[in-house]
């Protein structure tokens, strides 16, 4: 199964900058998506792009794919303490819908 | 917020115990899946099914067994519990088309001494 890989680990910034985290994976695809996770708690769906996208917008995130290089980035613009959290992205290879999560980036929003 | 729940949410326990993992959702989904996860770590898939009376081994392997007799229960049960099982374990539901997107409970974090 796909192993999405995200990176950078882990990333501290201040609110109000952007935070940018990549994702890249080993086989083809059916869609990519991203999720957020805050302490100890369950994940939360932010964003879905599908293999024929490139682009793709909502409020403030924006997510591209390359699936020439395999790889997926996720921006947060303008962020707020609230974005603390863990992101991951999950790769679905398509027909059965089991996702393959990623190890996740840690995001610090500094007030 | 998703109509996915789990209980307990926290639960100590000592080595040797049987335990069941309680997950339920009300959103009508017939996929349903158990994720192991680890503090800081990726998820791993240990078990899923695509409906009623059907239940799939993971790509993790896991000593625990699941059951799904209802549409809207997936439990999870451990026979005999081992510190190794010491993890979080986050249920999640889909639909089978349409919106591939999974939904979460809120996660059982469990702690075998």
């Amino acid at each position: 199964s796909q192993q999405g890989e995200e990176d950078p680990q882990a990333l501290s910034i201040q609110e109000g900058e952007n935070a940018t985290m990549n994702c890249s994976y080993k086989t083809s695809i059916n869609n990519l998506q991203w999720y957020r996770q805050n302490s100890g708690r369950g994940l939360v769906h932010l964003i879905l792009i599908r293999s024929n996208e490139r682009e793709k917008h909502s409020g403030r995130l924006r997510v591209t794919l390359d699936t020439s290089k395999k790889s997926s980035s996720l921006l947060i613009t303008a962020s707020r303490a609230a974005d603390t959290a863990s992101y991951f992205c999950a790769t679905d290879g398509g027909g059965n819908n089991r996702l393959a999560f990623g190890k996740g980036n840690q995001v610090v929003v500094i007030p | 917020e998703a109509d996915i729940y789990q209980t307990p949410r926290y639960l100590v326990i000592g080595t040797g115990k049987k335990i069941t993992l309680e997950c339920s959702q009300t959103m009508g989904h017939d996929k349903m899946y158990w994720y192991q996860q680890d503090p800081g770590m990726e998820l791993h898939l240990i078990h899923y099914s695509y409906g009623v009376n059907s239940t799939e081994k993971g790509d993790l392997s896991s000593e625990s067994t699941v059951s799904r007799i209802r549409t809207e229960h997936f439990p999870l049960t451990l026979e005999s519990a081992r510190p190794s099982h010491t993890s979080q374990y986050l249920c999640a539901s889909s639909r089978w088309t349409g919106r591939p997107e999974q939904f979460f409970g809120p996660g059982t974090r469990l702690t075998v001494l």
